[in-house]
């Protein structure tokens, strides 16, 4: 069965950065996109970008150019959402999930919080 | 960008109730749309993909219809397993945007 696992959460400073993780199971990681998606705490859902494992091919939303970065690791099927310069907007649940052309496994979500 | 506007967000029904939630596209979507349901503290759940299939596993009472740039997402005989949010996701254009969604609540 598919299954994405995600890292843990995170409490990080402001002005630092997170790298948080995806580990895929259960299908071929290089024959589906990987979407990250953001929530704040009591909002709504917003699509950061996408990667596609089999070459690496990024496409970001341009509100998270300079913010996100994708990357994934083809050997352990494990996909990576970089975030740069934290601010407190930041502070959010952070999905990947499975895509075809829409989301349709995801994760368990981490939360990263940014406080001093 | 394409904006999804939803409506109403937030919904009070009784069990058994029937309820309606709508998206409106800023541009004709071609029915590239998927609805999603989510609990507090999990993630989205796919229900409905391409405006009206049903996701494996998704219930009868779910439906989903609509063309153009409205769309609508249904929930016949509402039950005590269906409280909780649902969100529009359009998948025609990048960025994938999603509606603002909708909280579904017991009266």
């Amino acid at each position: 069965q598919v299954q994405l696992q995600q890292s843990g959460a995170e409490l990080v400073k402001p002005g630092s950065s997170v790298k948080i993780s995806c580990k895929a199971s259960g299908y071929t990681f290089t024959s589906y996109d990987m979407h990250w998606i953001k929530q704040q705490p009591g909002n709504g859902l917003e699509w950061i970008g996408w990667i596609y494992p089999g070459n690496g091919n990024t496409k970001y939303n341009q509100k998270f150019n300079g913010k996100a970065t994708l990357t994934a690791d083809k050997s352990s099927s494990t996909a990576y959402m970089q975030l740069s310069s934290l601010t407190s907007e930041d502070s959010a649940v952070y999905f990947c999930a499975r895509s075809q052309l829409y989301p349709d496994y995801w994760g368990q979500g981490v939360m990263v919080t940014v406080s001093s | 960008d394409i904006q999804m506007t939803q409506s109403p967000p937030s919904l009070s029904a009784s069990l058994g109730d029937k309820v309606t939630i709508t998206c409106q596209a800023s541009q004709n979507i071609n029915k590239y749309i998927a609805w999603y349901q989510q609990k507090p503290g999990k993630a989205p759940r796919l229900l409905i993909r391409y405006t009206s299939t049903l996701e494996s596993g998704t219930p009868s009472r779910f439906s989903g219809s609509g063309s153009g740039r409205d769309y609508s997402f249904s929930i016949s005989n509402v039950e005590s397993e269906d409280i909780a949010s649902y969100y529009c996701l359009q998948y025609v254009n990048l960025p994938r945007t999603f509606g603002g969604g909708t909280k579904l609540e017991l009266k």
